[in-house]
């Protein structure tokens, strides 16, 4: 079986400070990590993921996340915050010899101005 | 642009009626998938469909029903056995079952009780 926590479901920073957003997964084999972000009323939207590699990946906004394998830890984090990035945060994980896709429970990020 | 059209954006269901969720993509994807969303839940798999004329219950299939009569499109149907419907559902779609790429989301549908 694979899970996947956010351990955290809020989050608040101040506009400017540096941003972070937990995850831990758990999965059978290797995993592929994905991070997507909802606004109020509207879908997922994919910002980056981890398939093999380098294990600091950069996605979309300036977002990047760091695979560690000893920790099955895949944070993601935001050098410098913006007001704009309030929003809720779904880390999801898959076994690469599966087809399903698991979610967190989401994080919700509040930054302030 | 490329994207997936869920429609309506907002549904309200009597007592003991079926209501049908619409999710059209022109991705050209083959895998599509409904997921409900609850608070604090997280993303929960109803059904998914890996190509046309084939479709799997997910995580939570009871009281739904689905069909894939077209690549492009992959409705659901919420029926009157689903006794809290209540939720926002959103359809996703990918380029294989088994790809590494990521799901891409409609804007969703949300479903009420009247």
């Amino acid at each position: 079986a694979q899970s996947v926590a956010q351990p955290e479901d809020q989050v608040n920073v101040a506009e400017g400070n540096p941003l972070t957003v937990k995850c831990t997964y758990s999965v059978s084999g290797n995993p592929y990590l994905f991070w997507y972000v909802q606004y109020p009323n509207r879908g997922l939207q994919f910002l980056l993921k981890y398939i093999t590699g380098d294990n600091l990946v950069k996605g979309s906004y300036g977002f990047e996340a760091e695979f560690n394998k000893s920790q099955t830890s895949f944070h993601l984090k935001k050098p410098s915050a913006l007001v704009s990035d309030s929003a809720l945060y779904f880390c999801a994980v898959r076994d690469i010899n599966d087809y399903k896709l698991s979610f967190g429970a989401g994080t919700t990020v509040t930054v302030r101005a | 642009d490329g994207g997936i059209t869920q429609s309506p954006k907002y549904l309200f269901r009597k007592e003991g009626q079926n209501v049908t969720l619409s999710c059209e993509q022109n991705l050209n994807h083959d895998a599509m998938y409904w997921y409900r969303q609850d608070p604090g839940q997280g993303l929960r798999l109803i059904y998914y469909s890996q190509i046309v004329n084939d479709f799997q219950k997910g995580d939570i299939a009871e009281g739904y029903s689905v069909s894939r009569e077209k690549k492009e499109s992959f409705p659901l149907t919420v029926t009157s056995a689903q006794k809290n419907p209540t939720a926002f559902y959103l359809c996703a779609s990918s380029l294989g079952f088994t790809s590494n790429q990521p799901q891409h989301f409609g804007d969703g549908t949300r479903l009420s009780i009247l």
